[in-house]
């Protein structure tokens, strides 16, 4: 129990349409970060927020973009889906400073 | 730019045998290193993480790792392997610093037969 949790945990979309994915991090874990893990990879760095402010992108596109909640909460938005966005989403949340990240359960988008 | 190989993408052992799981990596910078577990439907678990210090670093489940700057490594090992050591493992570098995201390499996925 890593205390982030994820929603939903599936998910099934159309090619072209828009996603919203929700993690709710522990209180205090004012860092939070989004990766992309496709089937049989490693998890690929999206993005990372920092007290409500991006301070970090992955190699990719604008339409992959995020929100960062004063509670903890965050979302990951990505609009006009692609196949190739089939994944598992995660989120990881940490203290400021510390070296552990601690992970959600993920959200399994698969786009149709 | 940081990088992680992992040497194999799937490793079979017996029950009780050694498990060894390669990691290498590539930083500019001196590295922070991390095992992950991941079993099927699941998110990411912490087993052990190097920052500075000794450079043999235990983790949880018997897990222990050395990192080994001259060859930029960071291997993972278990004496004895258990059923339940059957997952995928990921090896992760970041930059020293609390704000760096984690790079990964592609998985290992540890097969124990009994």
């Amino acid at each position: 129990e890593t205390g982030v949790t994820q929603s939903p945990t599936h998910l099934i979309k159309t090619r072209g349409q828009q996603v919203t994915l929700r993690c709710s991090s522990q209180s205090g874990h004012n860092t939070v970060s989004w990766y992309q893990q496709a089937l049989g990879q490693g998890p690929q760095f999206i993005f990372q927020y920092y007290r409500e402010e991006e301070n970090g992108r992955g190699n990719f596109p604008p339409r992959f973009s995020g929100l960062q909640f004063p509670n903890y909460s965050s979302e990951l938005n990505v609009n006009a889906l692609e196949l190739d966005d089939s994944a598992l989403y995660l989120c990881a949340s940490r203290f400021p400073g510390d070296t552990e990240a601690f992970f959600g359960q993920g959200t399994r988008l698969t786009v149709v | 730019a940081q990088s992680v190989t992992q040497l194999g993408s799937h490793v079979s052992v017996s029950e009780g045998a050694l498990v060894l799981l390669r990691c290498n990596y590539s930083s500019s910078v001196p590295p922070y290193l991390f095992w992950y577990v991941q079993y099927p439907n699941q998110g990411l678990q912490l087993l052990l993480k190097y920052t500075t210090g000794a450079t043999l670093v235990k983790g949880i489940n018997g897990f222990e790792a050395e990192f080994k700057k001259s060859e930029t490594s960071f291997h993972l090992t278990k004496p004895s392997a258990h059923m339940s050591d059957a997952a995928e493992y990921f090896c992760a570098v970041s930059e020293n610093s609390g704000y760096s995201t984690l790079t990964f390499g592609k998985g290992t996925m540890l097969l124990v037969s009994p």
